[in-house]
């Protein structure tokens, strides 16, 4: 079967640095994602890592290891906008076939 | 279209009523995804089609739950018979087929069943 684990909250203070941690066990790997939802919004991709190592855009970075089935999303010089729903997904391929299955969600809180 | 567009944004129903919800992909997305979220929840997979293919429906909660895409464009998710439980923001996304491609979402059908 398909299973993805991640924190459900976590709160942070505003300039600060924090890594929320997804681990998961899926058949076809193709690819591990990390999302951004804010409360009331549609999921907004932020990066994507489909080879080990650490991927990094601007304020965010991900980084994963295939044979730990690990991943986490580093998140540095917090700011209030921060403030949301952290999605990690992994995207699977069967026969040519590909799904994105999602984790619950880390609800992250940025404090002032 | 320049995104995911997905009608009507809220749906109130009465229970035991059928009710339609539609997605309309970017253009040139062969692959479409319908997902469920509940309030405070992550993101249920219901049904994925791609191209050609016959859908994934692994995910469809019951018999009461269906979908098409018509010519590999628009989608349509049919509940009959809703029920309380249904209640519910049902997202669509959609994407290219390769290594790397980005699933993008619409904004969602908020679903009430009173």
């Amino acid at each position: 079967g398909q299973n993805i684990d991640q924190p459900t909250e976590m709160t942070a203070t505003e300039g600060a640095i924090v890594q929320i941690n997804c681990t998961y066990q899926t058949s076809g790997f193709n690819g591990l994602f990390w999302y951004q939802q804010h409360a009331g919004e549609a999921p907004t991709f932020l990066s994507y890592n489909v080879l080990d190592g650490l991927e990094e855009t601007g304020r965010f970075s991900s980084f994963l290891s295939r044979s730990k089935g690990y991943s986490y999303l580093l998140l540095k010089e917090l700011q209030m906008k921060d403030s949301a729903s952290y999605l990690c997904a992994v995207r699977s391929t069967t026969s040519g076939t590909y799904k994105y299955i999602f984790g619950t969600g880390t609800r992250l809180k940025v404090l002032a | 279209g320049a995104g995911v567009s997905q009608s009507p944004s809220n749906k109130v129903t009465e229970k035991g009523k059928d009710v339609e919800l539609r997605c309309d992909p970017i253009s040139g997305h062969t692959a479409l995804y319908w997902y469920r979220q509940s309030l405070g929840q992550g993101l249920e997979f219901l049904i994925y089609f791609q191209g050609n293919s016959a859908p994934d429906k692994s995910g469809l909660p019951s018999d009461r739950f269906s979908a098409e895409r018509t010519g590999g464009s628009v989608s349509t998710l049919t509940i009959q018979r809703t029920q309380q439980e249904d209640s519910a923001v049902y997202l669509c996304a959609s994407s290219l087929v390769g290594d790397g491609a980005e699933a993008f979402f619409g904004q969602g059908t908020r679903l009430t069943v009173v």
